[in-house]
């Protein structure tokens, strides 16, 4: 089984549409949980921590549930420049593991 | 300033050069890492120093020999790479790289390399 896994996509989505992403993890000591960014030919950028409690970062929420090793990110209202390569990223010991990613196409 | 700045942004090299990455952070964070992405895949870390010194190497081959000169700097030297090298390479640095409590690491631009 692998450590952090995602749906590869990709996800084909009209403007204007909701989409989740799931990711689960096979670490239950994992500590930290993110979600990054990537677009095409480009470095990986922070998009947001997730926190047990949940959090909202205006169209974008990131859920966490511990029980299940289960994280998701929920994209409201999606925009075109929302497509990208979305990576699940969790700690492992002394490191971050990265989920393959899952990719967005937004379209017009 | 939130960057991590890489250079070059493009290197070609063949076999038998010998070359440097360099990446530069002024966020006074104190753990900087080294990835190697290649397409369509996620980053692969080969590198972390934390506190200027190497706390973790992934059995990355020899050819491979990173540096910290110090707390802003990571060089990354190359020395006899073969075709199979040629990737994305990242710089990442993050607050405090220690145990497993990790802090967001931020990632530089990367030094698109291809190996002749």
């Amino acid at each position: 089984r692998k450590e952090v896994e995602q749906d590869p996509g990709p996800f084909n989505v009209p403007e204007g549409a909701t989409v989740a992403f799931n990711c689960t993890y096979s670490n239950s000591a994992s500590q930290s949980f993110f979600w990054y960014r990537q677009d095409c030919r480009k470095e990986p950028k922070l998009l947001m921590s997730v926190y047990s409690s949940g959090n909202e970062d205006g169209r974008f929420t990131a859920q966490l549930n511990r029980a299940s090793q289960y994280i998701s990110l929920l994209i409201r209202d999606s925009k075109l420049s929302d497509s990208a390569t979305y990576l699940c990223v969790v700690t492992g010991t002394n490191k971050l593991i990265f989920g393959t990613g899952t990719l967005l196409a937004v379209q017009p | 300033d939130t960057e991590v700045t890489q250079t070059p942004k493009h290197l070609v090299m063949g076999m038998t050069n010998k070359k440097s990455l360099k990446c530069e952070q002024h966020m006074g964070h104190r753990a900087m890492y080294w990835y190697k992405q290649k397409a369509k895949k996620p980053p692969e870390l080969m590198f972390v120093y934390s506190y200027e010194k190497l706390s973790i190497n992934e059995s990355v081959p020899s050819r491979f020999s990173p540096e910290c000169p110090n707390s802003s700097l990571l060089n990354l030297h190359l020395h006899a790479l073969q075709p199979e090298d040629s990737a994305l390479y990242l710089c990442a640095s993050s607050q405090d790289g220690g145990g497993d409590r990790y802090n967001e690491q931020f990632f530089g631009p990367g030094t698109r390399l291809t190996v002749l």
